[in-house]
């Protein structure tokens, strides 16, 4: 199985931060990769899609990069409603795998 | 505006059984590809099945194959999995999810979930 490792797992932040998570896959998955944000109590919601498509109705805030083994997602300027945890996922194979996640938290 | 809608989860014995079941509105359910994913307490998802639009194609994760059965009903536009010799550890929360496109796709829609606790 492809396994996807996330860092950091948590960290602080405020509004208006440029926030970035980093995504890393244990082989090449090429651009198969999406990212979620997950509220407490609610199912996660897809942000962006193919590394770096964002999904429809996703504010532009939001940006995703690379290709291969290392991603990256990126918050521009960090709003109250970004507060969440964030997952890196791999459809790769048949298998999906998803991140530990990323708890992001109001410093 | 599409929805899903899962249900059935409970408190159910190790060794038991259980079935989940998931309605799909708002959109062609036959065309689309779904999934079960589930999370347990504190923990990231972990995809459970998958099966195809048609129901012809299927896929386990290692850890409930032999265990759980995916199946569709396109007529009513629904998603079953059926849990049997239910462990401690298939403890989670399940959803149901829409694969965005083929079957190498993300999932762009998810149900709320339903929580199934297996305790003695």
């Amino acid at each position: 199985a492809i396994r996807m490792t996330q860092s950091p797992s948590s960290f602080s932040a405020s509004t208006g931060d440029r926030v970035t998570i980093t995504c890393r896959a244990s082989q090449d998955i090429s651009s198969y990769l999406a990212w979620y944000q997950q509220k407490p109590g609610e199912a996660p919601n897809l942000l962006i899609y193919a590394a770096s498509t964002l999904q429809s109705g996703v504010p532009s805030r939001f940006s995703g990069g690379g290709s291969g083994t290392d991603f990256t997602l990126t918050i521009s300027c960090l709003q109250s409603e970004d507060f969440a945890t964030y997952y890196c996922q791999q459809y790769y194979d048949y298998h999906p795998t998803f991140g530990p996640g990323t708890t992001v938290d109001i410093q | 505006e599409v929805k899903l809608e899962a249900a059935g989860g409970n408190l159910i014995q190790p060794g038991g059984s259980l079935r989940l079941s998931c309605v799909g509105s708002g959109f062609t359910f036959s065309s689309y590809n779904m999934n079960w994913v589930r999370q347990a307490p504190g923990k990231g998802p972990e995809w459970v099945s998958y099966i195809s639009g048609s129901g012809g194609t299927i896929y386990y994760a290692d850890s409930v194959e032999g265990r759980f059965t995916i199946f569709r009903d396109n007529a009513i536009n629904s998603l079953f999995l059926q849990m049997d010799s239910l462990r401690d550890e298939d403890t989670a929360v399940y959803f149901c999810a829409r694969q965005r496109g083929g079957s190498s796709s993300s999932f762009d829609y998810w149900g709320q979930g339903t929580l199934v606790t297996v305790s003695s």
